[in-house]
């Protein structure tokens, strides 16, 4: 199976930072992975997939990268909204996530 | 719009069975690859098993290969997910989710979530 390992676990950051999660797979995915978002409470939400197309309705300030093994999800400019957990996601065998990277309040 | 809602979950003892339903609306079901994926409490998320459109193709993940089975009705838009030997580690929301119309891959669409609690 694949391993899907994000890094890090969890972040603090204050309004406006640019956010860097990455997400690295065991071996190579290509462009097989997506990224969502999670609240306390409630189901995931797709934001990119295919590594870089943003989900309809996504604000642009969200983009991924990357391809092969190496990925990465940033937020440009860090919103009220967005304090949350994002997983990554490969679909290049079966399905497994990674562990989640929780941004909190600085 | 795309609606995706779950039921069928509850409390049940070690080595029960139970069956999960999730019913689906605002859009072509019989089109779409379908999914269950689950959540521990406090922990990651965890895809259970697919189905392709036609149910045809269907697997799981090794964690519940042998005791789960994934089912679909496409005439009465719905998705299932029956649960047998159910272990502690079983607990948690199952949600159902839309995968693509011709493979599985990501998922585009979820419901709320159906919370299973497997104890005695």
């Amino acid at each position: 199976d694949i391993q899907m390992t994000q890094s890090p676990s969890a972040l603090s950051a204050s309004l406006g930072d640019r956010v860097t999660i990455s997400c690295r797979a065991s071996q190579s995915i290509s462009t097989w992975l997506a990224w969502y978002q999670q609240k306390p409470g409630k189901a995931p939400k797709l934001l990119i997939y295919k590594a870089s197309s943003l989900e309809s309705g996504v604000p642009s300030r969200f983009s991924g990268s990357g391809s092969d093994t190496e990925f990465t999800l940033t937020i440009s400019s860090l919103q009220p909204d967005d304090f949350a957990t994002y997983y990554c996601q490969q679909y290049s065998s079966h399905s497994t996530f990674g562990q989640g990277t929780k941004v909190e309040i600085k | 719009q795309v609606q995706l809602v779950e039921s069928g979950g509850g409390l049940v003892k070690p080595g029960g069975s139970l069956r999960l339903s999730c019913a689906a609306s605002g859009f072509t079901f019989s089109d779409y690859y379908m999914s269950w994926i689950r959540q521990a409490p406090g922990k990651g998320l965890e895809w259970v098993a697919y189905s392709s459109s036609t149910g045809t193709t269907i697997d799981y993940a090794d964690s519940v290969k042998g005791r789960f089975t994934i089912s679909r009705d496409n005439t009465k838009s719905s998705l299932y997910l029956h649960m047998t030997s159910l272990r502690a580690e079983d607990t948690g929301v199952y949600y159902c989710a839309t995968e693509q119309q011709l493979t599985a891959g990501f998922f585009q669409h979820w419901g709320q979530g159906t919370l299973v609690t497997v104890s005695s």
